[in-house]
């Protein structure tokens, strides 16, 4: 059974403070990676895939790694806009089309 | 730029009511999913439809039940509503073509039962 967990559960930052954080996975075999940024009230949004160890992926301040066992969600010198909770989720070989989410780390930065 | 549209965005029902969400998309995807979020828990999967005219059950199908009424159209129904079922239900879609994992989600349902 596919298993994600997402450490911390918050963090809450200064703007400007970088910070990680971690997205730890279990599966069979893993079809790919994902990290989802989900506001207030809102649906989730896709932020990134990644595939293979030693993947990364950049999309403004946030940078998204990949080893064999855990993902890590880099957010360099953060602003306020980016308070959200950041969802992971794995999709294995054997789970065509199905994700296993993780619970998400809720991020505040305040100025 | 609709993407995905859900309706209701809130419902209150007494335990034993029954209930339809509906979801719409209008990104021409072939695969549609339903999941619940709930407080610590996460994302989980109620109901998928890999394409029109099939649907699977997910991590938490009972007490659901889905039609893929056309490729546009997927609905959630609670035929005899209970306190469990309170929760955010949210609607997504992808072109499911190279099975990206890229979901549209809509804005989520937010259903209380009493």
């Amino acid at each position: 059974e596919d298993q994600v967990t997402q450490s911390p559960e918050a963090l809450r930052l200064q703007e400007g403070e970088s910070s990680s954080l971690n997205c730890s996975y279990t599966v069979s075999g893993l079809r790919g990676l994902f990290w989802y940024r989900q506001d207030p009230g809102k649906g989730p949004e896709f932020l990134f895939t990644l595939y293979s160890a030693g993947e990364e992926k950049e999309k403004e301040r946030l940078k998204a790694t990949l080893t064999k066992k855990e993902s890590f969600l880099h957010i360099t010198a953060p602003k306020p806009e980016d308070s959200a909770t950041y969802l992971c989720a794995v999709q294995g070989t054997d789970s065509w089309g199905k994700l296993q989410f993780g619970a998400g780390t809720q991020v505040v930065v305040t100025p | 730029n609709a993407g995905v549209t859900q309706t209701p965005k809130f419902q209150v029902l007494k335990t034993g009511q029954s209930m339809t969400l509906q979801c719409a998309q209008d990104m021409n995807h072939n695969s549609m999913y339903w999941y619940r979020q709930d407080p610590g828990m996460g994302l989980r999967l109620i109901y998928y439809s890999a394409s029109e005219g099939t649907t699977d059950k997910g991590e938490v199908p009972n007490g659901y039940n889905v039609s893929r009424l056309n490729k546009r159209e997927f609905s959630l129904r609670l035929e005899s509503a209970a306190p469990s079922q309170t929760s955010v239900y949210f609607c997504a879609s992808t072109d499911g073509t190279g099975n990206t994992g890229e979901l549209f989600f809509g804005e989520g349902s937010r259903l209380t039962v009493l």
